[in-house]
């Protein structure tokens, strides 16, 4: 079975701050790991996603995430806080068993302080 | 290209009403899957086509909710007799083959039942 645990359902940061969502997850199988971005009236967009190799993966709009096997963790990081950021990100899992569905967590509303 | 898109994008009925969802997904993508969100929860998984045939419908939570995809293309998902608890925003993703590719999900459609 597979779950996914976002701590903190709103989060604040200064602009120019550092922002770090956080995603643990549980996993019977190598996980799949995404992050996914909602703005408003919008569909969710993938931010990046961790499947094998390097642990440390890239994605748009500057965001970074690592898979941390012994910490079951998958953190969203961005160095500097922009407006545009303020939005609702969700982290998922997946794994190579099944169908591939993702399992969420229940998602972290970021807000952006000028 | 055109992304995945959902109609209608607000749906409001009373109880006991019939509501038929809509989604295209991305042309090519033989993939379509299902999920629901339920006001503050976590987004849930509620099906899985491939082309025509259902994968995976682990995540339907009753036989009020039928969903079909007509030739592997658009799917519907229809909720008869609607309930209160079924109110929430349902997401259509798809994606081009089984596996760690990334699904791409569309708007999403808001159900409220009154």
């Amino acid at each position: 079975a597979q779950s996914v645990t976002q701590l903190g359902s709103h989060v604040s940061v200064s602009e120019g701050a550092l922002v770090l969502l956080r995603c643990n997850y549980s996993s019977s199988v190598p996980p799949y790991l995404f992050w996914y971005v909602q703005y408003p009236n919008q569909g969710l967009q993938l931010l990046l996603k961790y499947t094998t190799g390097a642990t440390l993966v890239k994605g748009i709009n500057g965001f970074e995430a690592e898979f941390k096997k012994s910490e079951t963790s998958f953190h969203l990081t961005k160095p500097s806080a922009h407006m545009s950021d303020a939005a609702e990100y969700f982290c998922a899992v997946s794994g190579p068993s099944g169908t591939y569905k993702y399992i969420f967590g229940t998602g972290t509303r970021l807000k952006v302080l000028a | 290209e055109a992304g995945v898109t959902q109609f209608p994008s607000h749906s409001v009925i009373e109880k006991g009403q019939t509501v038929t969802l809509r989604c295209d997904p991305i042309s090519g993508h033989d993939n379509l899957y299902w999920y629901r969100r339920v006001m503050g929860k976590e987004i849930k998984f509620l099906l899985h086509f491939v082309k025509e045939s259902k994968q995976d419908e682990s995540g339907m939570p009753n036989n009020r909710f039928l969903a079909e995809r007509t030739g592997g293309t658009y799917s519907t998902l229809k909720v008869q007799p609607a309930e209160l608890e079924d109110s929430g925003v349902y997401f259509c993703a798809s994606s081009p083959q089984t596996g760690i590719d990334t699904q791409y999900f569309g708007p999403g459609t808001r159900l409220t039942v009154l």
